[in-house]
């Protein structure tokens, strides 16, 4: 079964918009994380955003948040006023506490986003 | 700090040679992974270590070996390179602990023909 599932393999949107990335997981741990990635297309990875299992708070980082749901089992990244400089692929990835994980990112497919001026 | 550094950058080889993709990291980190990316796929993990001379298999691991000698350098061998290993290949390596983010190297492209 997919751990990681992006919905999205394409999404378009207007520069200045804001923009939901959708990513739901399954895990049966109680203790997990997630984390955002973005991969321009020069290639290297770039992390953006984590969120923990246990964290009250939707995390936040500048123009990126991550609109998590746990019950949902979703963890969704919003870019508030896109730029041109956001067109890339997105990847969620999660990272689950349990004995044998070490430390493991297990990611999705990923997203191409895409800002048109 | 250099990060997580790749070499070679870019490869291409004959079915049924061998080469060795060398991962070096200046963190001190204790966990390191390889993982291979082909489109639609995402990043699959190939194989991970958590500490020197300590190595396991990920998610797509035949075809492939490691070694992990040094704590800051993690190797990726390939015996004898098959078309279907032509990919990207990502190293990344973190320090221990759930929310601590993965540090990726620039890639290695890799065309086998």
């Amino acid at each position: 079964a997919q751990k990681i599932t992006q919905t999205q393999p394409g999404m378009f949107v207007q520069e200045k918009e804001a923009v939901t990335l959708d990513c739901t997981y399954d895990t049966s741990d109680q203790s997990y994380g997630l984390f955002w990635y973005k991969q321009p297309s020069s290639g290297e990875m770039i992390f953006l955003i984590y969120q923990g299992s246990y964290d009250e708070q939707n995390a936040t980082e500048g123009r990126y948040s991550l609109n998590f749901q746990k019950a949902r089992k979703s963890a969704n990244l919003v870019i508030s006023a896109s730029q041109l400089g956001d067109s890339a692929m997105y990847f969620c990835a999660m990272r689950e506490a349990g004995g044998t994980s070490y430390g493991k990112l297990t990611f999705g497919q990923g997203t191409i986003l895409t800002v048109h001026p | 700090n250099a990060g997580v550094t790749q070499t070679p950058k870019f490869r291409v080889l004959k079915t049924g040679q061998s080469m060795t993709l060398l991962c070096a990291q200046d963190m001190n980190h204790e966990y390191m992974y390889w993982y291979r990316q082909d489109p639609g796929m995402g990043l699959r993990l190939i194989h991970y270590s958590v500490g020197e001379g300590t190595t396991a298999k990920g998610e797509v691991p035949d075809g492939y070996n490691v070694s992990r000698l040094k704590k800051q350098n993690f190797l990726l061998g390939l015996e004898s390179a098959a078309p279907s290993q032509t990919s990207v290949y990502f190293c990344a390596s973190s320090p221990r602990g759930l929310a601590n983010e993965q540090f990726f190297g620039p890639g290695t492209r890799l065309t086998v023909l």
